[in-house]
């Protein structure tokens, strides 16, 4: 079965860092997907990590340690805009599994 | 827009009704995902289609759900006899066969079964 765990909920002040952590434990994995939603709205991709390391975008970069099945996301320099849900979803083979999301809330 | 499109956006229906939803792919995707997702959770995988073909169902879907995709282009997914459990948003996504590139969802359907 699939088990990806990640907070339900985060505040944090406009111009800070934020990190979302997200644990899997799965049957299988061919790479971990981060995807931003926004309330009443389709998920977006955000990044992809299929290799341990550091991914950076811009002011979002995403984690991978695939021995501990763990992995971060990383939101620099928060903007209102940034208030969102945080989706980790693990894909293994052609199917992609989700956590509950991490929704983030960012204050001025 | 070229992106990926479900018709509609809003339904609602009394229980027992049956509804269908529709959703329109990128063109040149193969691959065909339909999910669920309810207030506060994450999207839950209900059905994939790789062309025509529907590889695999959830155990979620209960016989009252049934999926198409029937020249491996657009997709329908229908509910039978509605429940209020049912009420939900229903997503649709789509990707390329090339290794595990992202998948794109559509805006949804939003379901309430009064």
């Amino acid at each position: 079965g699939q088990n990806i765990d990640q907070p339900t909920e985060m505040t944090a002040t406009e111009g800070a860092i934020v990190q979302i952590n997200c644990t899997y434990q799965t049957s299988g994995f061919n790479g971990l997907f981060w995807y931003q939603q926004h309330a009443g709205e389709a998920p977006t991709f955000l990044s992809y990590n299929v290799l341990d390391g550091l991914e950076e975008k811009g002011r979002f970069s995403s984690f991978l340690s695939r021995s501990k099945g763990y992995s971060y996301l990383l939101l620099k320099e928060l903007q209102m805009k940034d208030s969102a849900s945080y989706l980790c979803a693990v894909i293994f083979d052609y199917k992609l599994s989700f956590g509950a999301g991490t929704t983030v809330t960012v204050r001025a | 827009d070229t992106g990926v499109s479900q018709d509609p956006r809003h339904k609602i229906t009394k229980r027992g009704q049956n509804v269908t939803f529709r959703c329109d792919p990128i063109s040149e995707h193969n691959r065909l995902y339909w999910y669920r997702q309810t207030l506060g959770q994450g999207p839950e995988f209900l059905t994939y289609f790789q062309n025509e073909a529907q590889l695999e169902k959830s155990r979620l879907l209960s016989d009252r759900f049934s999926a198409e995709r029937p020249k491996g282009s657009f997709s329908t997914l229908e509910i039978q006899r509605t429940e209020q459990g049912d009420s939900a948003m229903y997503l649709c996504a789509s990707s390329s066969r090339d290794t595990n590139t992202e998948a794109f969802f559509g805006q949804g359907t939003r379901l309430t079964v009064v």
